[in-house]
Order: C-alpha cells, then structure tokens, then sequence
C-alpha cells in the first residue's frame, strides 16, 4: 500500500522568501514521486516528477525536490518566491505496476505576502 | 493537440435528478480517473479505470457511477443517490509507462 503525506495544509512565505512544502510517502515499492500545482478553478498542472533517476528533480517555474529515501520525504522548495506562486500544492506517489493508482495527498495551499 | 477535455465547465442540477459530466482523452492513455474536490479540502477518488470495460469504486463511489466503454472516453454520472454533490469534480488520465496524470479543466456541479 502508499500513502503520502503533506504537513502543513496552508504555508505562508514573503514575497522573495524561500518556499518550502513538505512531503513525506509510504511505499513498499520503489515510489514514483510528484508536484502539482493546482490554481483556482483549474486542473491540476505537473511541475516536477521523480521516476528513479536523479534524485534532485528541477521542474518548472523556479522549483525543485529532492528525493530522499532514508526520510521517506520528497519536499518541494523554491528559493524566492513570487507572488504568481500563490496556489494550492499536491504531492503524489504511485509505482510502476499494473495494479497501482496514483496516491494524492491533501493539497498544501500557498499564500505570498507583498 | 493533444489533451484531456471535460465538459461542460460548470453545470447545474436540480435535487434528484442525475447528471453525467464527460471525459474525453486523446492521448491513447490506459488508466482514467474521477475525483471530487471540496473547498480547502484534496482530492478523493470517486472511480478508476485502468483498461477498457473495466472499472473499479475509488474511497467515495457511492451515489456515482461510469463506464469505460472506448478507451477515450470516461463519463461519470452524479445520481440521485448522493446526497450532496455540488463540488468541482477531477478527471484525469495516466499512461502505464510514462506514470504522470494529465488532468482536465474540472467541472463544477451546483445542486439548485
């Protein structure tokens, strides 16, 4: 079974302050690991994915994950934020197996202060 | 392009009557999914598909129902059986070897 976890259901940052969403995943399989970033009204929108290369994963707009297995953790950071990040934030976990299904966690949502 | 379409964007339903939002995909994907997405809250998963003609009940599939009949396509329909349907509703397909979901732009049911 997975399960993702994301601490913090609302982050507040500065303006030019670093941004930093944390997730924390339960696998017993060599996880597939994601961001997304969902803003109002919309559908969900891919910033970066994990799929067992590097561990240090660039997306887009500026952000980046780390995956590290020894904390179970794959927390998304930016180093200056903008006030265009201000949405609400999924991570994501699933497996390459015919039986798995993408595991969502429950959104941290993300506020810029001028 | 190529893409994922739900329609339409916002619709509205009178108590007891049921509804069928659409979902249309154009990326040959294999698996489709249905969530349900409540203000300040994440997404629950309604159903999923992961082959044609095959379905299976996600956390919260009561008062819903779908078909996979074309590998395209992935209706959900909003019975009169669930109680409180309106929310903005999620679909979403996943290719098997690439793993990444492709989402569309969600409908929003309002129960009137």
């Amino acid at each position: 079974a997975q399960s993702v976890t994301q601490l913090g259901s609302h982050v507040s940052v500065s303006e030019g302050a670093l941004v930093l969403l944390r997730c924390n995943y339960s696998s017993s399989v060599p996880p597939y690991l994601f961001w997304y970033v969902q803003y109002p009204n919309q559908g969900l929108q891919l910033l970066l994915k994990y799929t067992s290369a590097a561990t240090l994963v660039k997306g887009i707009n500026g952000f980046e994950a780390e995956f590290k297995k020894s904390e179970t953790s794959f927390h998304l950071t930016k180093p200056s934020a903008h006030m265009s990040d201000a949405a609400e934030y999924f991570c994501a976990v699933t497996s390459y197996s015919s039986a798995s299904k993408i595991i969502f966690g429950s959104g941290t949502r993300l506020s810029i202060r001028p | 392009d190529g893409g994922i379409t739900q329609s339409p964007k916002y619709l509205f339903r009178k108590e007891g009557q049921n509804v069928t939002l659409s979902c249309e995909q154009n990326l040959n994907h294999d698996a489709m999914y249905w969530y349900r997405q409540d203000p300040g809250q994440g997404l629950r998963l309604i159903y999923y598909s992961q082959i044609v003609n095959d379905f299976q009940k996600g956390d919260i599939a009561e008062g819903y129902s779908v078909s996979r009949e074309k590998k395209e396509s992935f209706p959900l329909t909003v019975t009169s059986a669930q109680k409180n349907p309106t929310a903005f509703y999620l679909c979403a397909s996943e290719n098997r070897g690439n793993t990444e979901a492709f989402f569309g732009q969600g409908t929003r049911l309002t129960v009137v």
